[in-house]
Protein backbone atom coordinates (compact mmCIF):
# COMPACT_ATOMS: atom_id res chain seq x y z
CA UNK A 1 0.00 0.00 0.00
CA UNK A 2 1.43 3.03 -1.01
CA UNK A 3 2.05 6.12 1.44
CA UNK A 4 1.22 9.72 2.09
CA UNK A 5 3.15 11.41 -1.03
CA UNK A 6 4.14 14.74 -0.41
CA UNK A 7 6.25 17.10 -2.82
CA UNK A 8 8.25 19.04 -2.89
CA UNK A 9 10.63 17.54 -0.14
CA UNK A 10 12.55 21.02 0.08
CA UNK A 11 11.92 24.53 -1.04
CA UNK A 12 14.14 27.73 -0.45
CA UNK A 13 12.25 30.93 -1.13
CA UNK A 14 12.67 34.88 0.14
CA UNK A 15 10.68 36.38 2.20
CA UNK A 16 7.09 37.82 0.90
CA UNK A 17 7.69 35.20 -2.18
CA UNK A 18 4.56 32.57 -2.28
CA UNK A 19 5.04 28.88 -1.90
CA UNK A 20 3.04 25.86 -2.67
CA UNK A 21 2.86 22.32 -1.06
CA UNK A 22 1.31 19.22 -2.43
CA UNK A 23 0.04 16.31 -0.71
CA UNK A 24 -1.62 13.36 -2.00
CA UNK A 25 -3.22 11.06 0.94
CA UNK A 26 -3.58 7.16 1.34
CA UNK A 27 -6.13 5.47 -1.30
CA UNK A 28 -9.14 5.73 0.78
CA UNK A 29 -8.26 7.97 3.31
CA UNK A 30 -11.24 10.79 4.01
CA UNK A 31 -9.41 12.61 6.57
CA UNK A 32 -6.75 14.74 6.06
CA UNK A 33 -4.38 16.97 8.11
CA UNK A 34 -1.65 19.85 7.45
CA UNK A 35 0.82 20.04 9.96
CA UNK A 36 3.80 22.67 10.95
CA UNK A 37 6.83 21.39 12.44
CA UNK A 38 9.72 24.24 13.42
CA UNK A 39 12.68 22.93 14.21
CA UNK A 40 12.98 21.72 18.20
CA UNK A 41 9.11 21.57 18.53
CA UNK A 42 6.49 18.52 17.86
CA UNK A 43 4.60 19.07 14.70
CA UNK A 44 1.40 21.34 15.04
CA UNK A 45 -2.40 20.85 13.42
CA UNK A 46 -2.88 23.89 10.67
CA UNK A 47 -5.62 22.55 9.24
CA UNK A 48 -7.84 19.53 9.24
CA UNK A 49 -9.99 18.42 5.86
CA UNK A 50 -13.14 15.42 6.52
CA UNK A 51 -13.70 14.63 2.76
CA UNK A 52 -13.51 18.33 0.67
CA UNK A 53 -14.71 20.21 3.68
CA UNK A 54 -13.00 21.77 6.50
CA UNK A 55 -12.99 20.29 9.73
CA UNK A 56 -10.56 22.26 11.76
CA UNK A 57 -8.71 25.58 10.88
CA UNK A 58 -8.69 27.32 13.52
CA UNK A 59 -4.63 27.57 13.73
CA UNK A 60 -3.92 28.54 10.38
CA UNK A 61 -2.91 32.12 10.10
CA UNK A 62 -5.43 32.73 7.32
CA UNK A 63 -4.14 35.69 6.22
CA UNK A 64 -0.98 34.20 4.49
CA UNK A 65 -1.98 30.52 4.57
CA UNK A 66 -4.56 29.00 3.06
CA UNK A 67 -5.79 25.20 1.74
CA UNK A 68 -7.64 23.33 -0.74
CA UNK A 69 -8.37 19.96 -0.89
CA UNK A 70 -10.40 19.95 -4.21
CA UNK A 71 -12.40 16.72 -5.10
CA UNK A 72 -11.69 14.99 -1.38
CA UNK A 73 -8.21 13.55 -2.72
CA UNK A 74 -5.17 15.45 -3.31
CA UNK A 75 -4.56 18.58 -1.04
CA UNK A 76 -2.47 21.73 -1.35
CA UNK A 77 -1.25 24.10 1.18
CA UNK A 78 0.01 27.39 0.39
CA UNK A 79 1.70 30.02 2.04
CA UNK A 80 1.80 33.98 0.48
CA UNK A 81 3.68 36.34 1.35
CA UNK A 82 6.05 34.38 3.45
CA UNK A 83 7.72 35.46 6.64
CA UNK A 84 10.91 34.31 7.84
CA UNK A 85 8.83 32.52 10.90
CA UNK A 86 7.24 30.03 8.23
CA UNK A 87 11.00 28.04 8.09
CA UNK A 88 9.72 25.08 9.36
CA UNK A 89 8.59 21.19 8.00
CA UNK A 90 5.25 21.00 6.70
CA UNK A 91 3.91 17.41 7.05
CA UNK A 92 0.66 16.49 5.64
CA UNK A 93 -1.19 13.50 7.29
CA UNK A 94 -4.43 10.82 6.19
CA UNK A 95 -6.25 8.20 8.07
CA UNK A 96 -9.37 6.77 7.19
CA UNK A 97 -11.90 8.47 9.59
CA UNK A 98 -11.67 11.49 12.02
CA UNK A 99 -11.01 8.79 14.62
CA UNK A 100 -8.54 5.81 13.21
CA UNK A 101 -4.54 6.09 13.15
CA UNK A 102 -2.88 8.98 11.33
CA UNK A 103 -0.40 7.94 8.75
CA UNK A 104 2.25 10.56 8.19
CA UNK A 105 4.07 11.67 4.79
CA UNK A 106 7.75 12.45 4.62
CA UNK A 107 7.27 16.32 4.63
CA UNK A 108 8.24 19.24 2.54
CA UNK A 109 11.15 21.40 4.55
CA UNK A 110 10.46 24.95 3.37
CA UNK A 111 13.55 27.47 4.54
CA UNK A 112 12.93 31.41 4.18
CA UNK A 113 15.26 33.72 3.54
CA UNK B 1 -6.99 21.65 26.92
CA UNK B 2 -5.20 19.07 26.44
CA UNK B 3 -1.36 19.46 26.48
CA UNK B 4 1.65 16.76 26.44
CA UNK B 5 4.87 17.47 28.74
CA UNK B 6 8.25 15.32 27.42
CA UNK B 7 10.42 15.56 30.30
CA UNK B 8 13.80 14.64 29.01
CA UNK B 9 15.01 16.61 25.70
CA UNK B 10 17.90 14.83 24.67
CA UNK B 11 18.26 10.67 26.14
CA UNK B 12 22.04 9.46 25.48
CA UNK B 13 22.32 5.73 25.92
CA UNK B 14 24.92 3.25 25.23
CA UNK B 15 23.71 0.28 22.64
CA UNK B 16 21.92 -2.83 25.07
CA UNK B 17 21.16 -0.74 27.82
CA UNK B 18 17.47 0.20 28.49
CA UNK B 19 15.61 3.24 28.11
CA UNK B 20 12.46 5.02 29.23
CA UNK B 21 11.60 8.34 27.40
CA UNK B 22 8.75 9.89 29.67
CA UNK B 23 5.74 11.58 28.61
CA UNK B 24 3.15 13.16 30.60
CA UNK B 25 -0.43 14.20 29.69
CA UNK B 26 -3.22 16.94 30.81
CA UNK B 27 -6.46 16.59 29.88
CA UNK B 28 -9.88 16.89 31.33
CA UNK B 29 -11.46 14.26 29.16
CA UNK B 30 -10.98 10.83 28.34
CA UNK B 31 -7.23 10.51 26.11
CA UNK B 32 -5.95 8.64 23.19
CA UNK B 33 -2.72 8.28 23.52
CA UNK B 34 0.33 7.64 20.89
CA UNK B 35 4.52 7.56 20.30
CA UNK B 36 5.58 8.46 17.07
CA UNK B 37 8.94 8.30 15.83
CA UNK B 38 10.96 10.43 13.24
CA UNK B 39 14.26 9.36 11.81
CA UNK B 40 15.96 12.38 10.08
CA UNK B 41 14.19 13.60 7.07
CA UNK B 42 11.46 11.36 7.27
CA UNK B 43 8.19 11.66 8.36
CA UNK B 44 6.70 10.27 11.29
CA UNK B 45 5.97 6.62 11.86
CA UNK B 46 3.75 5.38 14.85
CA UNK B 47 5.15 3.38 17.34
CA UNK B 48 2.10 2.48 19.09
CA UNK B 49 -1.33 3.37 20.87
CA UNK B 50 -3.15 3.15 23.60
CA UNK B 51 -7.21 3.44 22.73
CA UNK B 52 -8.53 1.02 25.88
CA UNK B 53 -8.09 -1.81 27.57
CA UNK B 54 -5.23 -3.00 28.87
CA UNK B 55 -2.86 -0.53 30.03
CA UNK B 56 0.83 -1.87 28.76
CA UNK B 57 0.52 -1.42 24.97
CA UNK B 58 3.36 -3.48 22.95
CA UNK B 59 4.10 -1.51 19.31
CA UNK B 60 6.61 -2.13 16.90
CA UNK B 61 10.70 -2.73 17.15
CA UNK B 62 10.29 -3.88 20.52
CA UNK B 63 8.91 -1.04 22.10
CA UNK B 64 6.46 -1.00 24.90
CA UNK B 65 4.50 1.70 26.99
CA UNK B 66 2.42 1.99 30.15
CA UNK B 67 -0.65 3.92 30.32
CA UNK B 68 -0.72 5.20 33.95
CA UNK B 69 -4.42 7.02 34.81
CA UNK B 70 -3.52 8.31 38.16
CA UNK B 71 0.19 9.88 37.24
CA UNK B 72 -1.55 11.15 33.78
CA UNK B 73 1.61 9.61 32.07
CA UNK B 74 2.51 7.18 29.29
CA UNK B 75 6.32 6.59 29.36
CA UNK B 76 7.66 4.61 26.27
CA UNK B 77 10.31 1.53 27.22
CA UNK B 78 12.73 -0.32 25.70
CA UNK B 79 14.80 -3.37 27.25
CA UNK B 80 18.13 -3.11 24.89
CA UNK B 81 18.62 -0.78 22.56
CA UNK B 82 20.31 -0.52 19.30
CA UNK B 83 22.27 1.72 17.00
CA UNK B 84 19.57 1.98 14.86
CA UNK B 85 16.47 3.57 17.45
CA UNK B 86 18.69 6.90 17.26
CA UNK B 87 15.90 9.07 16.35
CA UNK B 88 13.31 11.61 17.83
CA UNK B 89 10.52 10.44 19.52
CA UNK B 90 7.09 12.17 20.49
CA UNK B 91 4.33 11.93 22.39
CA UNK B 92 0.86 12.63 21.09
CA UNK B 93 -2.60 12.81 22.53
CA UNK B 94 -5.79 13.36 21.29
CA UNK B 95 -9.38 13.87 22.66
CA UNK B 96 -11.28 10.28 23.19
CA UNK B 97 -14.91 11.31 21.79
CA UNK B 98 -15.16 13.18 18.31
CA UNK B 99 -15.34 16.75 19.44
CA UNK B 100 -11.44 16.87 18.87
CA UNK B 101 -9.14 14.24 16.24
CA UNK B 102 -5.87 16.28 15.26
CA UNK B 103 -3.12 14.92 17.73
CA UNK B 104 -1.55 17.58 20.00
CA UNK B 105 2.24 16.46 20.00
CA UNK B 106 4.94 17.09 22.57
CA UNK B 107 8.43 18.57 21.98
CA UNK B 108 9.90 15.63 21.05
CA UNK B 109 12.70 13.66 23.09
CA UNK B 110 16.27 12.89 20.95
CA UNK B 111 17.24 9.45 21.81
CA UNK B 112 20.93 9.06 20.87
CA UNK B 113 22.57 5.48 20.94
CA UNK B 114 26.21 4.85 21.41
CA UNK B 115 28.35 1.50 21.15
Amino acid sequence: EAGVAQSPRYKIIEKRQSVAFWCNPISGHATLYWYQQILGQGPKLLIQFQNNGVVDDSQLPKDRFSAERLKGVDSTLKIQPAKLEDSAVYLCASSLSQSTTQYFGPGTRLTVL
Amino acid sequence: AQSVTQLDSQVPVFEEAPVELRCNYSSSVSVYLFWYVQYPNQGLQLLLKYLSGSTLVKGINGFEAEFNKSQTSFHLRKPSVHISDTAEYFCAVRSGNQAGTALIFGKGTTLSVSS
